[in-house]
């Protein structure tokens, strides 16, 4: 089944730290993934997407089609990044429709 | 700027009831999604729409039902209202192909049922 995993709930880490939230994918064709965010109080919104090769706020993720997997990572964590994380995946799923399934997220908090 | 705005941002209704969620976009979107957000399950999709008139069913639709006679506008129903329906009910909407293109939310409308 098509599916996105994102395995840790909350993920703590001080100040300057280096962060990453990881999330496993399995889907049959070649897939389009996403990283979206929600800061408190604001709407959720697209932090990067894999064909972009962006970096955006310092952050990057790579698509490692061997082990299924689109870790969003950042060197040096700074306490603005603390958000909810949700890895996302686009695909052609039962119906010939695209759609974009999400995992249940990761709550990161920065701390001083 | 994309704007997707949910009329009702906090509701209270009983076991039973009709409760009608409205979201409006004004950027000529094509394509319009209802998600419902529940902490420890991410977003689940329920009802999607990719013209007006068109609705497709998304991985939860059950107890649901949608409306989309305009194309800026597009309404999820619960037409007797259950209190497992207690959640964050999310409206998005994106123009071309979903697998380049961006999802833009509204804020949200946090429904609970007693």
């Amino acid at each position: 089944a098509q599916r996105v995993t994102q395995p840790e709930k909350l993920l703590s880490v001080f100040k300057g730290a280096p962060v990453e939230l990881k999330c496993n994918y399995s889907y049959s064709g070649s897939p389009e993934l996403f990283w979206y965010v929600q800061y408190s109080r604001q709407r959720l919104q697209l932090l990067l997407r894999h064909i972009s090769r962006e970096s955006i706020k310092g952050f990057t993720a790579d698509l490692n089609k061997g082990e299924t997997s689109f870790h969003l990572k950042k060197p040096f964590a700074q306490e603005e990044d603390s958000a909810m994380y949700y890895c996302a995946l686009a695909g052609m799923f039962s119906g010939g429709y695209n759609k974009l399934i999400f995992g249940a997220g990761t709550r990161l908090a920065v701390h001083p | 700027d994309v704007k997707v705005t949910q009329s009702s941002r906090y509701l209270v209704k009983r076991t039973g009831e009709k409760v009608f969620l409205e979201c409006v976009q004004d950027m000529d979107h094509e394509n319009m999604f209802w998600y419902r957000q529940d902490p420890g399950l991410g977003l689940r999709l329920i009802y999607f729409s990719y013209d007006v008139k068109m609705k497709e069913k998304g991985d939860i639709p059950e107890g649901y039902s949608v409306s989309r006679e305009k194309k800026e506008r597009f309404s999820l129903i619960l037409e007797s209202a259950s209190t497992n329906q207690t959640s964050m009910y999310l409206c998005a909407s994106s123009t071309g192909t979903l697998l380049t293109g961006e999802l833009f939310f509204g804020e949200g409308s946090r429904l609970t049922v007693l």
